[in-house]
């Protein structure tokens, strides 16, 4: 039982470039988020999703794209990548809002 | 909106006890409390639903005073294993947002 997955874990990425992150449940949970860390910022919610084909936007979404093709999966997207979003990227899941929330291991992103 | 948490650090020697607040400028379904050590991912600690109720295991316990849209996180007896930064997560409304707040920074020291 893997949890919630993340790929990559590391990533370089050049100013203007883009990239995909994935995010992948085997727990069968409705609820999926993407948050970015940043130090003194918390967990800053970008987009998150109630369920397969579904998505909203959170507290800070410009700049990302999401998608929700199958329920296990939510897609972060960014088409072009800027230094301001360099971050630590974790994705989460649960059953449902009010339910515990299980974390990915995060993702490290430096957009140079 | 984030919550937000106070203080936003706290220093303390073992064995002694801490709080750390959560307040909200919305209406909450929920609140939930979250541990993460340096390096590692955030790990659930607990949930505390709307009803005004209070829980705890071992020696950490959190209260939810839903009217003033505030949670308390109290940890007893600190023990070095206790290190990390906390958050509060929120719940507002029926959207199924999951907000946190900026996180609160607790260092336990022999």
């Amino acid at each position: 039982n893997a949890g919630v997955t993340q790929t990559p874990k590391f990533r370089v990425l050049k100013t203007g470039q883009s990239m995909t992150l994935l995010c992948a449940q085997d727990m069968n949970h409705e609820y999926m988020y993407w948050y970015r860390q940043d130090p003194g910022m918390g967990l800053r919610l970008i987009h998150y999703s109630v369920g397969e084909g579904t998505t909203a936007k959170g507290e800070v979404p410009d700049g990302y794209n999401v998608s929700r093709l199958k329920k296990q999966n939510f897609l972060l997207g960014l088409e072009s990548a800027a230094p301001s979003q360099t971050s630590v990227y974790f994705c989460a899941s649960s059953y449902w809002a009010n339910t515990e929330a299980f974390f990915g291991q995060g993702t490290r992103l430096t957009v140079v | 909106q984030q919550p937000v948490q106070s203080p936003q650090a706290v220093i303390l020697r073992e064995g002694e006890d801490a709080v750390i607040n959560c307040s909200s400028s919305k209406a909450l379904y929920s609140v939930h409390w979250y541990r993460q050590k340096h390096g590692e991912a955030p790990v659930f600690l607990m949930i505390l639903l709307k009803g005004g109720e209070q829980k705890g295991h071992d020696k950490i316990s959190a209260s939810f005073n839903e009217k003033k849209q505030q949670s308390s996180l109290y940890l007893t007896a600190s023990q070095l294993s206790y290190s990390g930064t906390y958050f509060c997560g929120t719940v507002s409304g029926n959207t199924g947002k999951l907000i946190f707040g900026q996180g609160t920074t607790l260092q336990v020291k022999p």
